[in-house]
């Protein structure tokens, strides 16, 4: 069965704190592996796309990377305003559709 | 502000009435769909409908009926919900349609949902 996991389900960091969150997947098939940002009230913002493994892309403080297994959004240095919901979702090979995590809730305590 | 607008935001209803939510994006997309999101459970993709045409309906139960009158325009009518129906209803569309590898999803903000 096709699945994606995001762990830990909530992470409480200190600002400047560093940290990682993580997206392990199981598919028959990734064609690409996204991530997005979702505020209270709003509905998920894309952030990056990833492709294939030992692929990286930077945005700001965060950084996505991509294995075989697994995908990490690096967060360098988190402020307050990076406090969301961050969700992964790997489409498949087969079919285009979205497996879609349950994600991540980072906490930025100033 | 992503170009998808969501009405209503927030929606209150009984069991036995009929509501219909409504979506809006005026960004060229050709591929539109409606999600639910429930706390703590990844996103369900209910129906999609790419250049116009529904091309998903993953065992959505018939309560739910989807409408797409136009490339701009995409209804959720409900009759008869379930309290269990209750969540976020989100909106998204997408720039080529559905098939395309680089396909990111623009979303509405959602309606919140509560079925009494």
């Amino acid at each position: 069965e096709d699945q994606v996991t995001q762990s830990p389900e909530a992470l409480r960091l200190q600002e400047g704190e560093s940290s990682s969150l993580n997206c392990s997947y199981t598919v028959s098939g990734l064609r690409g592996l996204f991530w997005y940002r979702q505020d209270p009230g709003k509905g998920p913002e894309f952030l990056f796309t990833l492709y294939s493994a030992g692929e990286e892309k930077e945005k700001e403080r965060l950084k996505a990377t991509l294995t075989k297994k697994e995908s990490f959004l690096h967060i360098t240095a988190p402020k307050p305003e990076d406090s969301a919901t961050y969700l992964c979702a790997g489409m498949l090979d087969s079919n285009y559709q979205l497996i879609w995590g349950a994600g991540t809730k980072l906490i930025i305590k100033p | 502000e992503t170009g998808v607008t969501q009405t209503p935001r927030h929606l209150v209803m009984g069991m036995t009435n009929k509501k219909s939510l409504k979506c809006e994006q005026h960004l060229g997309h050709n591929a539109m769909y409606w999600y639910k999101q429930s706390a703590k459970k990844p996103l369900e993709l209910m129906f999609v409908y790419n250049f116009k045409e529904q091309t998903e309906n993953n065992s959505v139960p018939s309560r739910f009926s989807p409408e797409c009158p136009n490339s701009s325009h995409l209804f959720l009518h409900l009759h008869t919900l379930q309290p269990e129906d209750s969540a976020l209803y989100l909106c998204a569309s997408s720039p080529y349609g559905q098939f395309a590898t680089n396909e990111k999803l623009f979303f509405g903000s959602g309606t919140q949902l509560s079925v009494l």
